[in-house]
């Protein structure tokens, strides 16, 4: 049984324009929201992060944005660059954090010039 | 900082073999994890540690073994190596699970 469920599985954006990444989750223990980026042939890095008690968070152009009642959690990218092309994955993690975290299946992001 | 390092970078077993590999990290995190990913698939988690002597199963533990002896090591054993272990693995160690987890750089393995 999946529990984070991320789409698209592939999306291309033209330079300049937003990319939307979904993600949805069902286990209503899950508070900690995170999302991970990452290029090929090296391991994911924290990109930005959520708990369920902000209905948005904004770093650069980077933007959670968290809808609790419908279990939904999505990553926007503003002016998208080239050197945004790579793998997103959003992830999730349940109350007192011990129980590691739970990923979607990754969206593979290729921004063209 | 070397944050966490993992070794070997690739390694190519027979079927049946057993191997460690190996996950270390220089900043002081009680809780480390490991995970493997493979194509269209994420990363699913095998173990993870919330200190030293305590370990637990994460979603996908069979066939791997885990110890927890210092706060810095949290190695990753296969037990008898199948084809269907052929991934790449990644350590992460974080302050807490709900705190940015640090990743090494993977292992690639394949076996044959």
């Amino acid at each position: 049984q999946q529990q984070v469920k991320q789409s698209p599985q592939s999306l291309i954006v033209q330079k300049g324009g937003i990319s939307i990444i979904n993600c949805a989750y069902e286990n209503t223990a899950f508070d900690y929201f995170p999302w991970y980026q990452q290029f090929p042939g090296k391991g994911p890095a924290l990109l930005i992060a959520i708990r369920p008690d902000v209905s948005e968070k904004k770093e650069g152009r980077f933007t959670i944005s968290f809808n609790k009642s419908a279990k939904q959690f999505s990553l926007h990218i503003m002016d998208s660059q080239p050197g945004d092309s790579a793998t997103y994955f959003c992830a999730a993690s349940p109350g007192g954090g011990a129980d590691g975290l739970t990923f979607g299946k990754g969206t593979h992001l290729i921004i063209q010039p | 900082n070397a944050g966490v390092t993992q070794t070997p970078k690739f390694q190519v077993l027979k079927t049946g073999q057993s191997m460690t590999l190996q996950c270390a990290q220089d900043m002081n995190h009680e809780y480390m994890s490991w995970y493997r990913q493979d194509p269209g698939m994420g990363l699913r988690l095998i173990h993870y540690s919330v200190g030293a002597g305590i370990t637990d199963q994460g979603e996908v533990p069979n066939g791997y073994n885990v110890s927890r002896s210092t706060t810095e090591d949290f190695p990753l054993r296969l037990l008898s190596a199948a084809p269907s272990q052929t991934s790449v693995y990644f350590c992460a160690s974080s302050w807490t699970g709900h705190t940015e987890a640090f990743f090494g750089q993977g292992t690639r393995l394949t076996v044959v």
